[in-house]
């Protein structure tokens, strides 16, 4: 089972400023991995897939990077729309099909 | 637009059974596969069953094999998660959710249905 560990647990950052979260899989899981935003009481979304490409009407400011073991999920200027909860999925070495534990943006 | 629509939550007792449905729209069902995932109160997100387009796959993660079975209808395109044997740590909203045509990853969501085992 392919392990999936997300850093930081939680981030502060101001509104305008840029957040980057981390997504480590304990081996390699290419390039198929998936993040997904979850605000309170609302089902996920998807937001990145195939590390890097962006779902349909998914802002600009939101952008994927990483292959192999390390990937992230790049917010370049927090709107406060974008505070939430994000996951990182792996949907290569399936089954079973594998989250992050989630890292929440909020509020400096 | 795409749209899956979860029912069937409730309270149980525990080592009781309960059918959730998810009854989709929007889309050619037939030809999606369909996951659930479940997500324990102030908790991260766990996979728990998929079910082939045509119903001839199916896979559980160990924490639900053989409680859990999965079987859809799309004649009704309506995919359903029997969980039998309920355990309180089995309390959880479930969402379904359609895997992408182009990859294994999960492309659409519903709103969840919340289970609560309790005595």
């Amino acid at each position: 089972e392919t392990v999936m560990t997300q850093s930081p647990v939680t981030l502060s950052v101001s509104p305008g400023e840029r957040a980057t979260l981390s997504c480590r899989a304990s081996q390699s899981v290419r390039s198929n991995v998936a993040w997904y935003q979850q605000k309170p009481g609302q089902a996920p979304r998807l937001l990145i897939y195939d590390a890097s490409t962006r779902a349909t009407d998914i802002p600009a400011r939101f952008s994927g990077s990483g292959s192999g073991t390390e990937f992230a999920l790049t917010i370049s200027s927090l709107q406060s729309e974008d505070f939430a909860v994000y996951y990182c999925q792996q949907y290569i070495d399936w089954p079973p099909w594998t989250f992050g534990q989630g890292t929440k943006v909020e509020i400096k | 637009q795409v749209q899956l629509l979860e029912s069937g939550g409730g309270v149980v007792q525990p080592g009781k059974s309960l059918t959730l449905s998810c009854a989709a729209s929007g889309f050619p069902f037939s030809n999606y596969a369909i996951h659930w995932v479940r997500q324990a109160p102030g908790k991260g997100l766990e996979w728990v069953a998929v079910i082939s387009s045509l119903g001839n796959n199916r896979y559980f993660p160990d924490s639900v094999r053989g409680r859990f079975s999965i079987s859809r209808d799309n004649s009704k395109n309506t995919v359903y998660l029997q969980a039998n044997s309920l355990r309180p740590d089995d309390t959880a909203v479930y969402y379904c959710a359609r895997e992408a045509g182009g990859g294994y990853y999960f492309d659409h969501w519903g709103q969840g249905t919340l289970v609560t085992v309790s005595s």
